[in-house]
């Protein structure tokens, strides 16, 4: 079974343009995380949703990012405009939910490893 | 809040020798699940162990195994027989009841040693 796909995998880019990190979730998994990493504040979580439905975004750092997931199967975080202090490691985690006993661990992508000059 | 603490930013073993990995949370929930996940240089997060907090045996999964305290609020990892591919950052997790997500603690990068 494929697991959970990040695209790109690298992605270098000034200062000021729009990034857009994309995920795919493993098929019939119906929640979806975005983390980020970094070497000072390790792993956070930005946002996750809930059968295609943001639940909580309290972790997106400011207004420049913003998170979709339009159907199942995908998902984009958008970063616009980009400063040197996003460059990070961005995770997308997803699992399935089979209700509040589920003890079903979270899946991640490879990550994308955004640097921003 | 929830929050995971790792004491230990490094630790090193020698190959085919046992270590612990130190874990500790916070959390007023009585049900709960805690995972171990390992981050090689390649960058994936891989699933090592888990353990339901309403289970009192000890979760193990062949070389790893885990000290799960829950009075004390404690689950050390030990990897017996270490292996140079154990080489890696470890993080623990903790995830309350429902469809959350993970707390991770900050990791603690384990060097095994030929």
């Amino acid at each position: 079974d494929a697991g959970v796909i990040q695209s790109p995998r690298h992605e270098v880019t000034e200062m000021g343009q729009e990034v857009t990190l994309r995920c795919k979730p493993i098929s019939g998994h119906n929640s979806l995380f975005w983390y980020r990493q970094t070497m000072m504040r390790g792993l956070e979580l930005l946002i996750y949703f809930n059968n295609n439905v943001p639940i909580d975004d309290s972790g997106m750092p400011e207004d420049r990012f913003s998170a979709k997931m339009p159907n199942a199967s995908f998902s984009t975080l958008k970063i616009q405009p980009s400063e040197p202090r996003d460059s990070a490691v961005y995770f997308c985690a997803s699992r399935p939910w089979r209700g509040e006993g589920s003890n079903q661990p979270q899946h991640f992508g490879d990550g994308t490893r955004l640097s921003i000059l | 809040a929830q929050t995971v603490t790792q004491s230990q930013p490094e630790m090193s073993v020698q190959e085919a020798e046992t270590v612990t990995l130190s874990c500790t949370y916070d959390t007023s929930e009585s049900d709960y699940y805690l995972f171990w996940y390992k981050q090689p240089p390649s960058r994936q997060m891989i699933l090592v162990i888990r353990q339901e907090a309403y289970k009192q045996q000890n979760a193990t999964e062949n070389r790893f195994s885990v000290n799960f305290q829950k009075a004390a609020k404690s689950f050390s990892l030990k990897i017996s027989d270490s292996q140079l591919g154990d080489a890696a950052m470890y993080f623990c997790a903790f995830r309350p009841p429902g469809n959350t997500p993970l707390v991770f603690g900050k990791g603690t990068r384990l060097s095994v040693i030929a």
